[in-house]
């Protein structure tokens, strides 16, 4: 089985652009998150949705925004982008919200020039 | 604020010691403790976890002790190997609707042969 697949792995961009990453979750999971990790430093929760409804929301500005499709992929775009948004990010995907062991992708390494 | 502090931040281990990380968290509101392990260029991949009503959890070289009232829990890998060089991050899920997770901010661990 596939495990969580996230794309592109890599990705320059220049400040102001906007930039959309992208989540597979594995099959059968219903429920995705997404992470941003600064280097040297742990994951930050950004989004949960599941069942296409979004279920939390981190503290990041309103710049970030996510959705879910019906086949439980996601998408999270960033608008206007800053140099402090150069991270990685991360997707996890889970059975369901509240189930145990998220599983994550090996993420996609964002860096703005 | 719920917060998840790690110590220490970096640890260097002889083959065959046993490696201890630290994990303090400050609010009650969290109802599961993964640990996850980190390598370079890869995303977080779950380690063990514990639930509160558990005071310690093993699976092979692998070890959670967990304190409630002090609001601490720790792990122990006995017999490091060096193969267990990586960052690992403690976390606590929260309890909200979003079940997000918590992250410490990583120990870089490096077993020598």
């Amino acid at each position: 089985d596939a495990g969580v697949t996230q794309s592109p792995t890599h990705l320059i961009k220049t400040r102001g652009q906007h930039v959309t990453l992208r989540c597979s979750p594995i099959s059968g999971h219903k429920s995705v998150s997404w992470y941003q990790q600064v280097l040297g430093q742990g994951p930050q929760f950004i989004f949960q949705y599941y069942e296409k409804e979004e279920r939390g929301r981190g503290n990041f500005p309103d710049r970030f925004s996510a959705r879910q499709f019906p086949n439980y992929s996601s998408e999270l775009n960033v608008n206007a982008l800053l140099l402090g948004d150069s991270a990685l990010y991360l997707c996890a995907s889970s059975l369901y919200v509240g189930s145990y062991g998220y599983t994550f992708g090996s993420g996609t390494r964002l860096t703005v020039v | 604020q719920q917060q998840v502090k790690q110590s220490p931040q970096s640890l260097i281990v002889q083959k065959g010691g046993i490696s201890i990380i630290n994990c303090a968290y400050e609010n009650t509101a969290f109802d599961y403790f993964p640990w996850y392990q980190q390598f370079p260029g890869k995303g977080p991949a779950l380690l063990i976890a514990i639930r509160p009503d558990v005071s310690e959890k093993k699976e092979g070289r692998f070890t959670i002790s967990f304190n409630k009232s002090a609001k601490q829990f720790s792990l122990h890998i006995m017999d490091s190997q060096p193969g267990d060089s990586a960052t690992y991050f403690c976390a606590g899920r929260g309890m909200d609707s979003s079940y997000k997770l918590i992250f410490g901010s990583g120990t870089r661990l490096l077993v020598r042969p």
